[in-house]
């Protein structure tokens, strides 16, 4: 069981669609994460929240907008996704800083058409 | 960017065999973390290390941070079935910045 949970498990959707991904952790961690994975590579860091506040954007193209409304909650706006953004999307946190432990949810499996 | 070079890719183990996986760096690293995948699952966090020189143990699984900081491996003694996933390295090249960079990973199968 993970404590950091992610939703939804799969999400199908077009290139002209609007969704979002949602991720929620109850473990009072101030610092959360946005992952990208592609299948047999290791995740790549997209976003990281400090204190609800954006403190690395990894050059990720605006058609990935992220959102995080409190310390609990990180959001992932998604529109006008490309074929090539298919992928597992992973959802972590840690206590403050990057030299903790970082806590995965088990991902939004994410298909463009 | 900075990377972190994580060999070998794949392992294939006898049930019972020994397996290591090895991560190096060319600039000193603040401190590294192993996670380990389940095919299928996510990343869980094993162990991190910060000291240079440092050696963790958790049963079968033997971690060391090498003394100049720049290297890392994780050592499994007797692989069970139960140890079959993809073991990453997670290195933080500077303290306090947020930021890990993943070796590519070493996927490890078991053959009973």
């Amino acid at each position: 069981d993970t404590e950091v949970t992610q939703t939804p498990k799969h999400l199908v959707m077009g290139m002209t669609n609007k969704k979002s991904l949602k991720c929620e952790q109850h473990m009072g961690h101030r610092a959360m994460y946005w992952y990208k994975q592609k299948a047999k590579k290791p995740p790549e860091l997209m976003f990281v929240y400090s204190y609800e506040k954006l403190s690395i954007n990894e050059s990720v193209p605006s058609r990935f907008s992220p959102e995080c409304p409190n310390s609990s909650l990180l959001n992932l706006h998604l529109h006008a996704l490309q074929p090539e953004d298919s992928a597992l999307y992973l959802c972590a946190s840690s206590h403050t800083q990057a030299n903790q432990p970082q806590h995965f949810g088990d991902g939004t499996r994410l298909s463009i058409l | 960017g900075q990377q972190v070079m994580q060999i070998p890719q794949y392992q294939h183990v006898q049930e019972g065999e020994d397996f290591t996986t090895y991560c190096n760096s060319s600039t000193t690293l603040s401190n590294i973390q192993w996670y380990k995948q389940r095919p299928g699952g996510h990343p869980v966090f094993l162990i991190q290390l910060v000291k240079s020189g440092e050696v963790k143990k958790q049963k079968r699984l033997t971690f060391q941070f090498g003394e100049a900081k720049k290297n890392s491996s994780l050592h499994i003694t007797a692989t069970q079935t139960t140890d079959v996933g993809t073991y990453f390295c997670a290195a933080e090249f500077g303290a306090g910045s947020y930021q890990l960079t993943f070796g590519k990973g070493t996927k490890l199968s078991v053959i009973p």
